[in-house]
């Protein structure tokens, strides 16, 4: 079974800097996605950003990008010139795409209360 | 384009009584998925569906736990009856297809007193 961790409980960081929040991952698989959902106090969950693991490029968009890090199973998003819309709960997420009970489920970290400070 | 649709957005009731959740996936997707969110376990999937047929209900915590998909443009999810321990927040998502992004709904807020 697959396992995500988020070891940054809270963090907090002043409106236009960079943030990073941390990700890893347990999995004997070498074929899966990883999210990073974001969550703000409407409790919606909006997807923020993904990354296949067979692209070695580490993905972005716009302020938001990741460092991929397959071989340490890390998966890190960091948040340039952060903004108050940014203040949420970021979830990061492992689905199986190899196969066995997981395959195509979503299997979440149990999140990080990012907030923006003005 | 509409995303996930989900109602009640919050949902009080007493313990026993029936309560029943309703979600409108995004046109055209195969895939709707039920989640819960609580503190203690995070979040979690209950059920999915493609093309209105429950493939996988490993996470439905017990019998109380329902859901169908009489077609492709909703579901319920209901708990029959209901428990203080089913107090939680309540995600319908849909997708595409299986190995996609999930997109999901605003979510209701269900307390059981």
């Amino acid at each position: 079974a697959q396992t995500v961790t988020q070891s940054q409980p809270e963090m907090s960081v002043q409106e236009a800097e960079t943030v990073t929040l941390s990700c890893t991952y347990d999995t004997s698989e070498s074929n899966y996605y990883l999210f990073w959902y974001k969550q703000p106090p409407s409790r919606q969950m909006i997807l923020v950003i993904r990354q296949e693991a067979y692209k070695q490029q580490n993905a972005t968009e716009n302020r938001f990008s990741v460092n991929f890090q397959k071989a340490a199973k890390s998966f890190s998003l960091k948040i340039s010139d952060s903004q108050l819309g940014d203040t949420a709960m970021y979830f990061c997420a492992f689905m199986n795409h190899a196969g066995g009970t997981s395959y195509g489920k979503l299997t979440f970290g149990q999140g990080t209360i990012l907030t923006v400070h003005p | 384009d509409a995303g996930v649709i989900q109602s009640p957005r919050h949902e009080v009731t007493e313990m026993g009584q029936e309560v029943t959740l309703r979600c409108k996936p995004i046109s055209g997707h195969d895939y709707l998925f039920w989640y819960r969110q609580t503190m203690m376990r995070g979040l979690e999937l209950l059920i999915y569906f493609n093309n209105n047929v429950p493939i996988d209900d490993s996470g439905m915590p017990e019998d109380r736990f329902s859901a169908k998909m009489p077609n492709a443009s909703f579901s319920t999810l209901k708990i029959q009856p209901s428990e203080p321990r089913d107090s939680a927040v309540y995600f319908c998502a849909s997708s595409l297809v299986l190995l996609e992004t999930q997109y999901f709904g605003p979510g209701t807020r269900l307390l059981v007193l």
